[in-house]
């Protein structure tokens, strides 16, 4: 089974910290995607990529950055935390091949304070 | 630009009542249809998808049909278990592996 894992379950940081979040996944997916989850809004895209040291804004990526530089890991970088980004973070992956699924993380809750 | 637009909730139903949530979608060319379904602390997972219309997508009782002519992907299921209760996303998937997500629909069935 192809797995998709986030470093942490829950995170809780201050107003203005760095924060790093990971994911890595074991199938040697090309593509890797980083959305965020609040209730009434969905899932919405912050960064995507396509391949090692790729990437590419989703739809929110204000207030974010990603690293790609190993095929198997894709990190979500906060630069500066704000209670606005408080949420849960989800990592996914997807071969390169049209039609093919998404295969999630568990999340990472992230409370900023 | 292309969008999802699924049923609001919560939903509750009563155990083995019958399911329906509806789905449209507004996209440009053949887009593939997706429904997810993330059960309480966890990830998304897929629950059925259809790849071209009039296909149907099925998987653990669940259903869904893709109809083009009224751009919709309605799932539905025969007799809930309170172990269905979870939250149910729509999506689809344009070329390029770009994914559109709706909202979530909050399903809780009682025994």
């Amino acid at each position: 089974d192809v797995k998709v894992t986030q470093s942490s379950r829950y995170l809780v940081k201050r107003t203005g910290e760095k924060v790093f979040l990971e994911c890595v996944q074991d199938m040697d997916h090309e593509n890797m995607f980083w959305y965020r989850q609040d209730p009434g809004l969905g899932l919405r895209l912050i960064y995507f990529s396509y391949d090692v040291k790729m990437k590419e804004k989703g739809d929110i990526p204000e207030g974010y950055s990603v690293s790609r530089e190993k095929k198997e890991r894709f990190s979500l970088i906060l630069e500066s935390a704000s209670t606005n980004q408080t949420s849960m973070y989800l990592c996914a992956s997807s071969p390169d091949r049209a039609r093919e699924k998404l295969f999630f993380g568990s999340g990472t809750q992230l409370s900023v304070l | 630009g292309d969008s999802v637009t699924q049923m609001e909730g919560p939903v509750t139903l009563s155990e083995e009542a019958f399911l329906t949530i509806n789905c449209t979608y507004t996209a440009t060319g053949y887009p593939s249809l997706f429904w997810y379904v993330q059960y309480p602390g966890e990830g998304l997972q897929l629950l059925l998808k259809a790849t071209k219309a009039d296909d149907k997508g099925s998987n653990k009782g669940f259903e869904a049909t893709y109809r083009k002519e009224t751009t919709s992907f309605h799932l539905e299921k025969g007799s809930v278990q309170v172990s269905d209760s979870a939250v149910y996303f729509c999506a689809l998937e344009q070329t390029g592996n770009q994914f559109y997500f709706g909202t979530g629909t909050s399903l809780t069935v009682i025994p």
